[in-house]
């Protein structure tokens, strides 16, 4: 079926890197996604990566897929009280074709100055 | 930028009323979102739609209904409110080209007392 893991809560010191895992379920998915939500509002898209990559670097962000093992992480560089929030991952399934995205149950980042 | 609005931030109702939550989005988006949010439970998908008219039931659509009569507008309806629908509500949208990725709404924190 479908499922989205990731654990619940990470904690990190500012300055340290970050790095938050997921597993999806879905083979097929066509893009996997990096959502995040700060405090009180919605969300936001951090960063993507197409099923062909295996990594994607973004100023301070970089996702590694294992496709293999349908493994999905983000690791956030030099982490900063700024980037405390909920980070959800997400996958597009391809078998799906109603435009739904599966999204994980999110994972709360706490960094301590 | 693709923009989302939501109609009220926060929301207090009592038992049995009817609620109203409005969801527009400006990009010409085909496809629509109503989420609840959670906590420890992520996102769970109520209802989507994909065209004017056209609704799909998600994961929990037990106790809502919504309405899209213009593209740019989604409504998820609860025709009864119950406490147990004292949550976040989520909006989101996406094309239907490219990436996939949904945008989101700043979201609705809904009361039931």
């Amino acid at each position: 079926g479908e499922d989205v893991e990731q654990s619940l809560f990470l904690s990190v010191r500012e300055g340290d890197s970050s790095v938050i895992n997921c597993t999806y379920t879905d083979s097929s998915s066509t893009y996997l996604y990096w959502y995040k939500q700060e405090p009180g509002a919605g969300l936001q898209l951090l960063t993507y990566i197409f099923s062909n990559m295996d990594m994607k670097q973004d100023q301070r962000l970089t996702v590694l897929l294992n496709k293999k093992d349908k493994h999905l992480s983000l690791r956030i560089a030099d982490t900063q009280t700024g980037d405390s929030a909920i980070y959800f991952c997400a996958e597009s399934p391809l078998m799906d074709s109603s435009y739904k995205l599966i999204f994980g149950s999110g994972t709360r980042l706490l960094v301590r100055p | 930028d693709v923009k989302v609005t939501q109609s009220s931030r926060y929301l207090v109702k009592r038992t049995g009323e009817k609620v109203f939550l409005e969801c527009v989005q400006d990009m010409d988006h085909e496809n629509m979102f109503w989420y609840r949010q959670d906590p420890g439970l992520g996102l769970r998908l109520i209802y989507f739609s994909y065209d004017v008219k056209m609704k799909e039931k998600g994961d929990i659509p037990e106790g809502y209904s919504v309405s899209r009569e213009k593209k740019e507008r989604f409504s998820l309806i609860l025709e009864s409110a119950s406490t147990n629908q004292t949550s976040m509500y989520l909006c989101a949208s996406s094309g239907t080209s490219g990436r996939n990725e949904q945008f989101f709404g700043p979201g609705t924190r809904l009361t039931v007392l």
